[in-house]
């Protein structure tokens, strides 16, 4: 058990510019869940995956936003368009299973910085 | 709707003292309770749960939380800090549901001096 890896540690982007994050979870995982976590809050939910199929995105996933998880494994996060507001610590986090038995691990995030 | 309410947002502490961090929480439904730690540039680690049963929970490091049902509270406490400790403190509800989705409070930042 390697844990949740996220790649890159860290970004910085000019705004107007795409970005892509990934997400490699534990690997017996099928879930798989992406967060958003900005200075002084708490994440914040933004969709879900269980194996390939993404079952919920929360309303703060602008069109700007895609998520997927083409093999059921890796999931990647892409942002088109940067704005500053998006500026923000990504989180990956992976389960097994749906119950709250079983509970999220996360990664170390992907801090964004949109210049 | 779920939510969850962290007054402090600091609390200072030295160290070898008792502490206690304030959580509450909303729902209209059954929950599932969690306390996360994070520390400097790091993800989410899990410190305890509660899903059922008793309404005292042990986790890791010595840390312990008490569902407390009348008062939507689980406040997250431990006996004797360590200057380790200092990191932002994190309680989360989930409804259970199939997404298994949490919903987090603002943060707890705990900072142990000597």
């Amino acid at each position: 058990d390697t844990g949740v890896s996220q790649n890159p540690r860290h970004k910085i982007t000019k705004r107007g510019q795409n970005v892509t994050f990934r997400c490699d979870p534990i690997s017996e995982h099928n879930r798989l869940y992406w967060y958003r976590q900005t200075l002084g809050q708490g994440p914040e939910f933004l969709t879900y995956f269980q194996n390939e199929a993404q079952l919920e995105k929360s309303r703060l996933l602008s069109d700007r936003f895609s998520a997927e998880r083409p093999k059921g494994s890796f999931s990647t996060l892409e942002i088109q368009r940067t704005e500053q507001g998006d500026s923000a610590m990504y989180l990956c986090a992976s389960s097994l299973g749906g119950s709250s038995n079983s509970p999220l691990h996360f990664g170390n995030g992907t801090r964004l910085t949109v210049t | 709707a779920q939510s969850v309410t962290q007054l402090d947002s600091q609390v200072p502490v030295f160290e070898e003292a008792p502490v206690e961090l304030r959580c509450n929480y909303s729902s209209s439904v059954s929950v599932y309770l969690f306390w996360y730690v994070q520390y400097p540039n790091q993800g989410l680690q899990l410190l305890l749960k509660y899903l059922s049963g008793s309404t005292l929970v042990k986790g890791i490091n010595g840390f312990e939380a008490e569902f407390n049902k009348s008062q939507t509270s689980f406040h997250l406490r431990k006996p004797s800090v360590h200057i380790s400790d200092t990191a932002e403190y994190f309680c989360a509800v989930s409804d259970g549901g199939t997404a298994s989705k949490l919903t987090f409070g603002t943060g707890t930042r705990l900072q142990v001096t000597l």
